[in-house]
Order: structure tokens, then C-alpha cells, then sequence
């Protein structure tokens, strides 16, 4: 079957770690995004890739970066500038003008 | 700045009631409108898309689109108890990207 994987579905980060949370898609969309929710928040989009090899910034970029080496892969990497990493990280993926199926998210606390 | 805005709620509906859902859109430009619904701790899941003005109906639900007035609406028939979530909505106007709503919480009551 199709779709997206996420992992870890929990991660826990120390002060000052970078951890890189994972997305995989077999869905052959070209598309990929990466949202931040928070409790009674919205989702927030940290940043996006249309194509292998590019990604832009999102609404709330900073403390955060990507890599689109793999159509199919576009792992998130939450650096030690993020001071309050701690939230529900949403991968999606999208082709055309269709919505955006969603992984099935990572749940990242700071202890 | 394109802008989605949903009321928070919840709405409280009893079982088997109507619920109905809203939204409005800034961008005038927009041209495709997703419905999504989240349960408490899980991701968001697609349930309809609508692209001109109108209704479209799939089972239970009735997506209402009227580009003019900026509004699109969703509709639940014979409310359940498993409907319980929040619904998200998202337009799509051209750019790269979804704007998201804050989503409305919908409890159904038995």
C-alpha cells in the first residue's frame, strides 16, 4: 500500500541535541512538506520541496533544516537554535493541485 | 496574507443531528478547498475536496463551495459519535502550498 511513513513516532531531545525526525513516501508525489502543530495551533509549515534538490522556507523556518536528496525522502532535522522544539511534526506529500496526504506524525519532547 | 478562518468551537451536536461547519478564505484567487479531519493525537485525514461553486456530496458529508461570498462549508447528515474530532480546513490558491484553518473541534453527543 501507499503512503507515507514517519519515525520516530516519539523522540525525545536534550538540550542542545540535534535529532532528524524521518519521512518516507511511496506515493511517487513530487511534492513534500513539514508542519509544526501545537496544542490549539494550526498547522504551521517549517518547509516544503517541490522537486529534488530544492526546498524553500516556510512560516516558521528558523531552528530547523532539510534535505531533498531522494524523491521519496525528506527527513527534517530539528537543530539546538530551536529553543522550543517540543510539538507534533506533521510530513505530508502532494502531486497537482490534489490535498495533501499526512504521515502519520512524530510526537518530539525536550527533557 | 492568505488567510483561512474557522471558529474554534466546539460545536456540540446530539447524535444524529446535522453539523455544520464553516469556514471563510481571504485570497479571492483560491481554487481548491480540502476538508480534513483530525482525532485528538492523530494526523489530519483528507475526507473531501471541492473545486467550483456548488455542492458535492460523498455519504455523509456535503462539501458547499460559494467562491463569491469566500465560504465554504461542510456538512455532516446523521451525526455519530465517531465524528467527534476536529475538522481542518485548507484552500489552495495558486501558490505552492495549503493555508490551513485552526480547525473547529465538533463533539457529538449520544
Amino acid at each position: 500500500d501507499g503512503g507515507i511513513t514517519q519515525s520516530p513516532k516519539y523522540l525525545f531531545r536534550k538540550e542542545g541535541q540535534n535529532v532528524t525526525l524521518s519521512c518516507e513516501q511511496n506515493l511517487n508525489h513530487d511534492a513534500m512538506y513539514w508542519y509544526r502543530q501545537d496544542p490549539g495551533q494550526g498547522l504551521r509549515l517549517i518547509y516544503y520541496s517541490q522537486i529534488v534538490n530544492d526546498f524553500q522556507k516556510g512560516d516558521i523556518a528558523e531552528g530547523y533544516s532539510v534535505s531533498r536528496e531522494k524523491k521519496e525522502s525528506f527527513p527534517l532535522t530539528v537543530t539546538s537554535a530551536q529553543k522550543n522544539p517540543t510539538a507534533f511534526y506533521l510530513c505530508a506529500s502532494s502531486t497537482g493541485g490534489n490535498g495533501y496526504t499526512f504521515g502519520s506524525g512524530t510526537r518530539l519532547t525536550v527533557v | 496574507q492568505k488567510e483561512v478562518e474557522q471558529n474554534s468551537g466546539p460545536l456540540s451536536v446530539p447524535e444524529g443531528a446535522i453539523a455544520s461547519l464553516n469556514c471563510t478564505y481571504s485570497d479571492r484567487g483560491s481554487q481548491s478547498f480540502f476538508w480534513y479531519r483530525q482525532y485528538s493525537g492523530k494526523s489530519p485525514e483528507l475526507i473531501m475536496s471541492i473545486y467550483s461553486n456548488g455542492d458535492k456530496e460523498d455519504g455523509r458529508f456535503t462539501a458547499q463551495l460559494n467562491k463569491a461570498s469566500q465560504y465554504v462549508s461542510l456538512l455532516i447528515r446523521d451525526s455519530q459519535p465517531s465524528d467527534s474530532a476536529t475538522y481542518l480546513c485548507a484552500v489552495h490558491s495558486g501558490y505552492s502550498t495549503l493555508t490551513f484553518g485552526k480547525g473547529t473541534m465538533l463533539l457529538v453527543s449520544p
